[in-house]
């Protein structure tokens, strides 16, 4: 147990709507990164959050956001979802900013029927 | 220049044996090199990880030896034992600017009993 914790577990939807992930750093964490990870694209790297503030965007589509909230937990919304939005979402925390260990959370499964 | 190159795809060796992958990047910035083993339906947990400053570390059964010059990293798992089957990631990442990792696409390692 890495000490991250992601909810919900799965998640089935319809294309067009729109779904929030939710994820919770191990505790003294302030980095929080989020990855999607498909069969034909492997892990990607998608926004990071670092107390708070967005430090670092990857491949992030316009219709995804995120944000770190004061207690430091962080939410990924989805939206308009499409049929190839459908992969294994993570996240990912740290201590600091860069460069130091990322302990991954189980992951969000989402499909978009 | 953003990329980390993984082989083999998938791997079959016998218990006991000794799997080695390998990885290369581009990025002379890349400063921090980890390794990670997945199991199906978990996240990504990290195995060991290495700096540029040394050529090897070690950490139980799991070795990485570091080729600078290269631009070339590879992990050897020593004993290899069924329970190891798994899929394992390297990455890189440039902790100067930013902390987000660079994964290659993954090694499916089968150890047979």
């Amino acid at each position: 147990d890495s000490g991250v914790t992601q909810t919900p577990k799965h998640l089935i939807t319809a294309t067009g709507q729109r779904v929030t992930l939710r994820c919770s750093p191990r505790s003294g964490d302030l980095s929080v990164y989020w990855y999607q990870q498909s069969l034909d694209q492997g892990l990607q790297f998608l926004i990071q959050y670092y107390n708070g503030e967005e430090r670092a965007k990857g491949n992030i589509l316009e219709r995804f956001s995120a944000q770190q909230f004061p207690d430091l937990h962080s939410e990924l919304n989805l939206s308009s979802l499409e049929l190839g939005d459908s992969a294994l979402y993570f996240c990912a925390s740290s201590v600091g900013n860069t460069n130091n260990e990322q302990f991954f959370g189980p992951g969000t499964r989402l499909t978009v029927l | 220049q953003q990329q980390v190159k993984q082989s083999p795809q998938s791997l079959i060796v016998q218990k006991g044996g000794i799997p080695i992958i390998n990885c290369a990047y581009e990025n002379t910035a890349f400063d921090y090199f980890p390794w990670y083993q997945q199991f199906p339906g978990k996240g990504p947990a990290l195995l060991i990880a290495i700096r540029p400053d040394v050529s090897e570390k070690k950490e139980g059964r799991f070795t990485i030896s570091f080729n600078k010059s290269a631009k070339q990293f590879s992990l050897h798992i020593m004993d290899s034992q069924p329970g190891d089957s798994a899929t394992y990631f390297c990455a890189a990442s440039n902790g100067g600017s930013q902390g987000n990792l660079i994964f290659g696409k993954g090694t499916k390692l089968s150890v047979k009993p």
